[in-house]
């Protein structure tokens, strides 16, 4: 079955801690992004990658960190530093940047 | 990244009943994408528009992208409840297609 997992799909946290986001793909994409999605409010873009070892920031990088080290694998760490984490976090790829994207199911994250 | 407006915000419509949303860009894009995203869902891939002045057809909707390439539409003729959700529209400037709309709710009365 090919496609793109995110896991857990809820997850709660204590303010303070770090916490990452897993995001799988196995639809051979070279390109792979994730957005921010709070209630009644479009994505917004937190980090991209186009290729294995390299990320580009996106509008809201600000308190998030990325590692891409293998094609398949594009985690997301929210630090401590993000001032309001709790949010619905997508992750999407596409095979090259800019055609069209392929999304997850979503990780909920609330941090109290 | 760029800027794009989507409006409506909201749109309640009664089963049957027509339906258009609209994206607008004061920059010349590239591309321009269209998404849905059923309630709890996650976004899923529509359609995507190149061309100057295209139109593209999938059984009742109708997208378009404009003669300037600032602006694109989606519209869905005879609405059904199956139609509910959001609707975005996705711009890209060059190879990256980074900025979402905020998106259209679309609701239907049956």
């Amino acid at each position: 079955d090919g496609g793109i997992t995110q896991s857990p799909k809820y997850l709660f946290r204590k303010e303070g801690q770090n916490v990452t986001l897993s995001c799988e793909q196995n639809l051979n994409h070279d390109a792979m992004y994730w957005y921010r999605q709070d209630p009644g409010q479009g994505l917004r873009l937190i980090y991209y990658s186009q290729i294995v070892n390299d990320f580009q920031k996106g509008d809201i990088a600000e308190g998030y960190s990325v590692s891409r080290e293998k094609k398949e694998s594009f985690p997301l760490t929210v630090t401590s530093a993000q001032k309001n984490p709790t949010a619905f976090y997508l992750c999407a790829s596409s095979s090259l940047a800019g055609d069209e994207q392929y999304f997850g199911p979503g990780t909920r994250l609330t941090v109290t | 990244g760029q800027q794009v407006m989507q409006i409506p915000q909201y749109q309640h419509v009664q089963e049957g009943e027509d339906f258009t949303t609209y994206c607008n860009s004061s920059t010349t894009l590239s591309n321009i994408q269209w998404y849905k995203q059923r309630p709890g869902g996650h976004p899923v891939f529509l359609i995507q528009l190149v061309k100057s002045g295209e139109v593209k057809k999938q059984k009742r909707l109708t997208f378009q992208f404009g003669e300037a390439k600032k602006n694109s539409s989606l519209h869905i003729t005879a609405t059904q409840t199956t139609d509910v959700g959001t609707y975005f529209c996705l711009s890209g400037a060059g190879s990256y297609q980074l900025t979402f709309g905020k998106g259209t709710k679309l609701s239907v009365i049956p």
